[in-house]
């Protein structure tokens, strides 16, 4: 079945630590989008990227790094320069823009 | 920009009865609206889509909405409410005419389903 993985489901990270949150999608669709999900903020968006190679700060890209260097994948690092990187984070991705498809989310917590 | 505003960020209604979740939105061009339901650690799954065809929608477990450009709305219903529906649920916008397809999500609206 087509969808998108995201891994791990939980992650710890400590103090000062870089940790990256793999996301990989095998519905052959050209844009990704990575999601940010705290209690009631909703969702807000970190980057996103149309095509390989590409890509493009969203609303709250600080202390966030992506690449994007193959159609199916596209990994988030939540860098130390994050301050306050507990949350819920999405991935997502879309072709024509006519819905997404999101994985099942990974879970970051601060320890 | 666009921006979207759901009200009520808990909605709780009894089993059987009708559900209602409201979602109003800003936008400068005509808009693709969505609505996704989200149970507990899970990803979101889209309920229902209006891409400016017919504006009242059917989605999936019995749901729809209707667009209204005049009120600028695009509220979620169902007849007849089940436990199973207890969730977020998270209304969003994307521009129609972009290239992007970048969504914009309300804040959500738990929903909780009394037996």
């Amino acid at each position: 079945d087509g969808g998108i993985t995201q891994s791990p489901k939980y992650l710890f990270r400590k103090e000062g630590q870089n940790v990256t949150l793999s996301c990989e999608q095998n519905l052959n669709h050209d844009a990704m989008y990575w999601y940010r999900q705290d209690p009631g903020q909703g969702l807000r968006l970190i980057y996103y990227s149309q095509i390989v190679n590409d890509f493009q700060k969203g609303d709250i890209a600080e202390g966030y790094s992506v690449s994007r260097e193959k159609k199916e994948s596209f990994p988030l690092t939540v860098t130390s320069a994050q301050k306050n990187p507990t949350a819920f984070y999405l991935c997502a991705s879309t072709e024509g823009g006519l819905g997404y498809t999101f994985g099942s989310g990974t879970r970051l917590t601060v320890v | 920009a666009q921006s979207v505003t759901q009200l009520g960020s808990h909605v709780s209604v009894s089993e059987g009865a009708l559900v209602l979740l409201r979602c109003n939105y800003s936008s400068s061009v005509p808009p693709y609206l969505f609505w996704y339901v989200q149970y507990p650690n899970q990803g979101l799954q889209l309920l229902l889509k209006y891409t400016s065809a017919a504006t009242l929608v059917k989605g999936i477990n019995g749901f729809e909405a209707e667009f209204k450009k005049s009120e600028t709305s695009f509220h979620l219903t169902k007849p007849s409410a089940h436990m199973s529906d207890a969730a977020e649920y998270f209304c969003a916008v994307s521009d129609s005419g972009g290239s992007n397809y970048k969504l914009t999500f309300g804040k959500g609206t738990l929903l909780t389903v009394n037996p």
